[in-house]
């Protein structure tokens, strides 16, 4: 039972194009999403969050887009650049759960 | 500010043996959250600790156990190992004591079982 699922494996994107990696999930219960970068042989590093009040936020080049009615979130990563070919992991949290459910992640590349 | 430190990072076992894996996380870090990484299943959580208390525990076998010292250190171990087990092990650590804040992870154990 996927919760939280990332249905593209992978991605190609040109160098400064906008990258958009998606995430859905099942779980009305979850109120707190994050996005997480991994490099290989390197661990999970934060990149950005949203709670359940917000729909947007935004950090320099990242953007997360929350739509609560359609359990959607999206990173957006505009402009793309080559060092931002990483896997990316969406999370998902509930109030009291303790834990984070992760994607299965999406590849991004970023094309020179 | 030294980050989370896993130990060993690459190890090698054989089905049947066990394995502990250790985590030290970040100094002033409280809660301690064990993940298992495998090809084309992301990241499976495994349990999180609170103050040496297990909080939650992810649909993993009992052959999965950990345990929190009290200095927050954390340890896991795997019994009877399988050849599915071959995965990378993330520990991750938090501030907060409750899931709505970043979780910083470390560099993972790499387990292969023969």
């Amino acid at each position: 039972d996927q919760q939280v699922k990332q249905n593209s494996p992978s991605l190609s994107v040109q160098e400064g194009r906008i990258s958009i990696l998606n995430c859905d999930y099942t779980n009305s219960m979850f109120d707190y999403f994050l996005w997480y970068k991994k490099y290989p042989a390197e661990g999970p590093t934060f990149l950005i969050s949203i709670s359940s009040i917000k729909d947007k936020n935004e950090d320099g080049r990242f953007t997360v887009f929350l739509n609560k009615s359609a359990k959607h979130l999206s990173l957006h990563i505009v402009p793309s650049q080559p060092g931002d070919s990483a896997v990316y992991f969406c999370a998902a949290s509930g109030a009291g759960t303790y834990k984070y459910i992760f994607g299965t992640g999406t590849r991004l590349k970023v094309l020179a | 500010k030294a980050g989370v430190t896993q130990t060993p990072r690459y190890l090698i076992k054989t089905r049947g043996q066990q394995v502990t894996l250790s985590c030290s996380p970040i100094s002033g870090h409280r809660s301690v959250s064990w993940y298992q990484q495998t090809p084309g299943q992301g990241l499976q959580f495994l349990f999180e600790y609170f103050s040496e208390t297990q909080r939650n525990k992810g649909n993993f076998p009992g052959r999965f156990s950990g345990r929190q010292f009290s200095n927050s250190r954390s340890e896991m171990n795997v019994s009877t190992l399988e050849l599915g087990d071959s995965a990378l092990y993330l520990c991750a650590s938090s501030l907060v004591a409750y899931s709505t804040g970043e979780l910083f992870f470390g560099e993972g154990s790499r387990l292969t079982v023969l």
